[in-house]
């Protein structure tokens, strides 16, 4: 499975826009990049995914960079509730199972 | 509408016994995830069910560990003998299908004592 690379850590001040990185240099052309977060005692939650475009959804953004090799997931305006782990993932088209890497823990300051 | 049920929300018991994890999934979701999330480690696939398929159970860790799904809908965990590293959160997911987003449950966290 492609590997994904996140940083440790991130922090946003309320109401701010936040750009949480992903790299995924072997990626495959079949590879689906998808976008979890984690909230303090919760299952993961589905934020966004995407394959070659850029997406929108009423949570988020997805830009991905025209090699593919990197992503990153867009939060126009944070709020206190966006704190969590967020989780980058490839997932390939022929396979169901996520495979969840350490991803970034966001903190949102008031 | 509801959202994936895990039943117990927490487990206590004795190592060497067994137990039994369920998951109610999203009505009309084909295809349901186990996955489990230790102490300081990330979330770990376990097995997957789609359809009538057979299920992908190239995560479970051991033999001791086994899973059903019945019907195509409710789905049990099993662990026999437990061990105290299987203390974990123990989380559902499902899905309309194949790179469908998946929908998780809050999980079973499991103490073994």
């Amino acid at each position: 499975d492609a590997k994904t690379t996140q940083p440790n850590s991130m922090e946003s001040n309320e109401e701010e826009p936040v750009h949480l990185p992903c790299n995924h240099s072997t990626i495959s052309g079949t590879d689906y990049i998808h976008w979890y977060r984690q909230l303090p005692s919760q299952g993961p939650e589905y934020v966004i995914h995407g394959l070659t475009s850029n997406v929108n959804n009423r949570m988020a953004s997805l830009a991905i960079a025209e090699d593919r090799k990197s992503s990153t997931l867009i939060l126009h305006r944070a709020t206190l509730r966006d704190a969590a782990v967020y989780y980058c993932i490839l997932q390939s088209y022929n396979t169901d199972k996520l495979i969840f890497g350490t991803g970034t823990r966001l903190q949102v300051f008031p | 509408g509801a959202g994936v049920s895990q039943s117990p929300s927490n487990k206590v018991t004795e190592k060497g016994k067994d137990v039994e994890l369920r998951c109610d999934p999203i009505s009309g979701h084909t295809a349901l995830y186990w996955y489990r999330q230790s102490l300081g480690q990330g979330l770990e696939f376990l097995i997957y069910f789609q359809g009538n398929s057979a299920p992908d159970k190239s995560g479970l860790p051991s033999d001791r560990f086994s899973a059903e799904r019945t019907g195509g809908s409710v789905s049990t965990l099993t662990i026999q003998r437990t061990q105290q590293e299987d203390s974990a959160v123990y989380l559902c997911a499902s899905s309309y299908g194949t790179n469908q987003p998946q929908h998780f449950g809050d999980g079973t966290r499991l103490s073994i004592l």
